[in-house]
């Protein structure tokens, strides 16, 4: 069974990094076929892809976050991480890791393992 | 990037309902168009992906269908366990987004 969770740092100073770690048991982050993924929902709007990172290392982001975003895994701690710099009360969200399945002949994705989320709030 | 319309946001529902939610999205997605369930306190769990697969252990009752721009997921015969929130997401820009949800209540 394939299981996700993700770190809690709760509360996060303005301008500070939210660095956040997904914890992965059942599965490979090695394994092909697969991207780990972090999405977030702040408060009333809709989820918001954030960006992936593939076996190999191959990361893609979401543009809107380019600039402050960086993903990496660490496969033997079967771990992938997010760090996002500058932060303001618009990153408060709840930042959820996924696994998506990933068919390169088809061009398909899909997520299918997700974590329960961790609520981060930014705030002095 | 490519936006979706997610309706309705909310909808009352009673066990035994038929349950219909829209997706549209800005431009033509072919069928590059999942589906998710969430509840509170839980992680998301996958209905249908490709407009119209159901994910291994999905119930009959769940149906995706749609193309293009306009999308559809029915629940048919809705249970009690089926209260929950509904969200479409489009896989086919690389910039992955998602409907704004749908509450069943």
């Amino acid at each position: 069974q394939v299981q996700l969770q993700e770190s809690d740092p709760g509360l996060v100073k303005p301008s500070q990094t939210l660095s956040l770690t997904c914890s992965v048991s059942g599965a490979s982050i090695r394994s092909s076929g697969f991207l780990w993924s972090w999405v977030r929902q702040s408060p009333g709007k809709a989820l918001e892809w954030l960006g992936s990172i593939s076996y190999s290392g191959t990361t893609k982001y979401n543009p809107s976050l380019r600039d402050r975003l960086s993903i990496s895994a660490d496969p033997s701690a079967r771990q992938f991480s997010l760090s996002l710099t500058s932060t303001s009360a618009a990153d408060t969200a709840l930042y959820f890791c996924a696994r998506v399945f990933h068919d390169n002949l088809m061009n398909l994705d899909y997520f299918d393992y997700w974590g329960r989320g961790t609520r981060v709030t930014v705030s002095s | 990037d490519i936006q979706i319309s997610q309706s309705p946001s909310s909808l009352s529902a009673s066990v035994g309902d038929r349950v219909t939610i829209t997706c549209r999205t800005s431009q033509n997605i072919r069928t590059y168009l999942n589906w998710y369930q969430h509840k509170p306190g839980e992680s998301p769990k996958l209905l249908v992906y490709a407009t119209s697969i159901l994910h291994t252990g999905v119930l009959s009752r769940f149906k995706g269908s749609g193309t293009g721009t306009s999308f559809t997921l029915t629940i048919t015969g809705l249970q009690p366990e089926d209260f929950a929130t509904y969200f479409c997401q489009q896989t086919f820009s690389d910039v992955f987004t998602f409907g704004g949800g749908t509450t069943v209540e």
